[in-house]
């Protein structure tokens, strides 16, 4: 059962445009949305993250947008940058679960020069 | 910058063999996490830990495994007894007061656990 869905395995980007990365979910329990990256043998790296009372946080090139009605998130990187190429995992925590967190498979992004 | 660690980076044993895996959490983080990921498929929880014991487990997270925080810093995983499926990446994760609020986990490097 994916309560996280990431539906594209991968996107691939040309440097100094906009990569943007969706999530969906099923659960309306979950109160917090996440985005990590991941580079090969490394741990997932905390990205940016959400509250279900918000539909938009950003920092710095980073921006994730949140539709509660639509079950949506999405993670928009203005510009891609080749560093920016990796795996981004979209992860969410359900209410009162003690911090668990239910990730997506994750989207591998490649960013061109 | 303070960072979670993993021992070994590599496992390799033989199915029915104990596997304990290590992770040093970051020094004033209180709540403690496995996770795992096999090859090809999405990252998995297994187990919180806070405040010397177990908070949540999941339905991987069956007789065979076992967590315990042995001396105030390290935190282990262990398998009773090694089966094929437990091949996977293992992650340990730790969250902070400061964090818990966005639940901002952060992991370790992960152990490569190969039964065979």
């Amino acid at each position: 059962d994916q309560q996280v869905k990431q539906n594209s395995p991968s996107l691939s980007v040309q440097e100094g445009r906009i990569s943007i990365l969706n999530c969906d979910y099923t659960n309306s329990m979950f109160d917090y949305f996440l985005w990590y990256k991941k580079y090969p043998a490394e741990g997932p790296t905390f990205l940016i993250s959400i509250s279900s009372i918000k539909d938009k946080n950003e920092d710095g090139r980073f921006t994730v947008f949140l539709n509660k009605s639509a079950k949506h998130l999405s993670l928009h990187i203005v510009p891609s940058q080749p560093g920016d190429s990796a795996v981004y995992f979209c992860a969410a925590s359900v209410r009162g679960s003690q911090g668990n967190l239910i990730f997506g498979k994750g989207t591998k992004l490649s960013v061109k020069p | 910058e303070p960072e979670v660690t993993q021992t070994p980076s590599h496992q390799v044993t033989q199915m029915g063999q104990e596997v304990i895996l290590r992770c040093v959490p970051i020094s004033n983080h209180l709540y403690f996490y496995w996770y795992r990921q096999i090859l090809g498929q999405k990252v998995e929880f297994l187990v919180s830990f806070y405040n010397n014991e177990i908070s949540e487990k999941s339905e991987i997270f069956d007789d065979q495994f076992s967590v315990e925080r042995p001396d105030g810093s390290n935190f282990t995983l262990k398998i009773r007894s090694t089966k094929l499926e437990d091949s996977a990446m293992y992650f340990c994760a730790s969250l902070g007061l400061a964090s818990f609020l966005y639940n901002e986990q952060f992991f370790g490097p992960g152990t490569r656990l190969t039964v065979l």
